[in-house]
């Protein structure tokens, strides 16, 4: 089984609506992330948290909100999708005692906003 | 502004020869780098890093090389082979400098290796 897995692995919604993704972790990591990736763009952060209750603001957090159910759950928001929030939305993982923080990513979620 | 660039967006190489993938960065803080390799339709997977304390870290195929003074890194592949085709990002962290050592990629590099 993956030890980071995200639902729904694609999705199609209209403007406005409003869209959940959800992120679920086996490795027992305290840190999650959340990034999009863009075309040419790379993977930009929008929003991380180091455990239960924290979380902060990354990259272009505009938009999107999060929040951290349990250390195994992280969820992202979009209050009210525009077509521009178009993407791949992956999920990451790290533990904090992983002196350079290496992240493992889930296999993350096509979002497409119409 | 970019403090992580890959400039090469795509490299095409033949099969069995070197692939040489490059990275810059700006902020001197980094002191850890990572690769990353990324296939269509997955997440993408942690494949080799360097410690900037050092100048060369191998792991089979694949090399990493740091040139601090340059600010610049590149990954090495010897022999290139087919399932070597895919996207490659760079990413830099600081353990101190206000980012809380949080990963900053660039852009990706799409590599296709031609049999």
């Amino acid at each position: 089984d993956a030890d980071v897995t995200q639902t729904p692995r694609n999705r199609i919604t209209k403007t406005g609506k409003r869209i959940m993704l959800e992120c679920s972790q086996t490795k027992g990591h305290d840190r999650m992330y959340w990034y999009r990736q863009d075309p040419g763009l790379g993977l930009r952060l929008i929003y991380y948290s180091f455990d239960v209750k924290d979380i902060n603001k990354g990259e272009i957090s505009d938009g999107y909100s999060v929040s951290r159910q349990a250390q195994a759950k992280f969820s992202l928001s979009l209050e009210s999708a525009i077509p521009n929030q178009t993407a791949l939305y992956f999920c990451a993982t790290s533990d904090p005692k992983d002196y350079h923080n290496e992240q493992f990513f889930g296999p993350g979620t096509r979002l497409t906003v119409l | 502004d970019q403090q992580v660039k890959q400039n090469s967006p795509s490299l095409s190489v033949q099969e069995g020869r070197i692939s040489i993938l490059n990275c810059d960065y700006t902020n001197s803080m980094f002191d850890y780098f990572l690769w990353y390799k990324k296939y269509p339709a997955e997440g993408p997977t942690f494949l080799i890093s360097i410690s900037s304390i050092k100048d060369k870290n191998e792991d089979g195929r694949f090399t990493v090389f740091l040139n601090k003074s340059a600010k610049h890194l590149s990954l090495h592949i010897v022999p290139s082979q087919p399932g070597d085709s895919a996207v490659y990002f760079c990413a830099a962290s600081a353990r101190y400098g206000g980012s809380q050592g949080n990963l900053i990629f660039g852009k990706g590099t799409k590599l296709s290796v031609k049999p």
